[in-house]
């Protein structure tokens, strides 16, 4: 079974602009959830998705948003980038229910300049 | 609001020898569950162990334990016979159980980085 996957690996973009980061959660996995990693900061909640809708959002400023598509694919976007915001983007899936371990993605490694 | 701490930004560990994590947390609930996720150098992020709070009986996974005391709000994680390959980035977690609006999240500790000494 193919594992959590998030593109692109790699980043690098400038103050102001926008992005967007895909990730693909495990087959049959419903919940899409979203982190920000940051050195001393770990890992920061920022949104999960279940079936289309957000169920559960983090403190984040409202530049950054989320959707999830039928298919349970998921996009991350910031927009008005800072620098403050170069970080670790990881995405994590997980069916739904008790007991219920996330599946991590390698992440995407956000730069801005 | 739930809270996990991680006190401990780094520890090392010669091979072989055991070594123990700390997590402490804070929460008002009583059933929840709590996780240690190993993050290796440039490697996907994996689920250590985890542990149901109303299983009094420690979780253990071959050498991975934990030392589970509810009362205190404390999860350590114990390595023994660290191995090189334990080298990485431990994250104690916490999540709560579904309420009646289903809705629950991850809570996560800043991290331990574990050096392993040959």
């Amino acid at each position: 079974k193919a594992g959590v996957t998030q593109t692109p690996r790699y980043l690098i973009k400038t103050r102001g602009q926008q992005v967007t980061l895909s990730c693909s959660p495990i087959s049959g996995h419903r919940s899409v959830s979203w982190y920000q990693q940051t050195p001393g900061q770990g890992l920061q909640f920022l949104f999960e998705y279940f079936s289309e809708t957000q169920r559960n959002k983090g403190n984040f400023p409202g530049r950054f948003s989320g959707r999830q598509f039928s298919n349970s694919r998921s996009e991350m976007n910031v927009s008005t980038l800072e620098l403050g915001d170069s970080a670790l983007y990881l995405c994590a899936s997980s069916r739904d229910g008790p007991y219920i371990e996330q599946f991590f993605g390698p992440g995407t490694r956000l730069t801005v300049l | 609001a739930q809270t996990v701490t991680q006190s401990q930004p780094e520890m090392s560990v010669q091979e072989a020898e055991t070594v123990t994590l700390s997590c402490t947390y804070d929460t008002s609930e009583s059933d929840y569950y709590l996780f240690w996720y190993k993050q290796p150098p440039s490697r996907q992020m994996i689920l250590v162990i985890r542990q149901e709070a109303y299983k009094q009986q420690n979780a253990t996974e071959n050498r991975f334990s934990v030392n589970f005391q509810k009362a205190a709000k404390s999860f350590s994680l114990k390595i023994s016979d660290s191995q090189l390959g334990d080298a990485a980035m431990y994250f104690c977690a916490y999540r709560r159980t579904p309420s009646t609006s289903g809705t629950y999240k991850y809570i996560f500790g800043t991290g331990t980085r574990l050096k392993v000494l040959a």
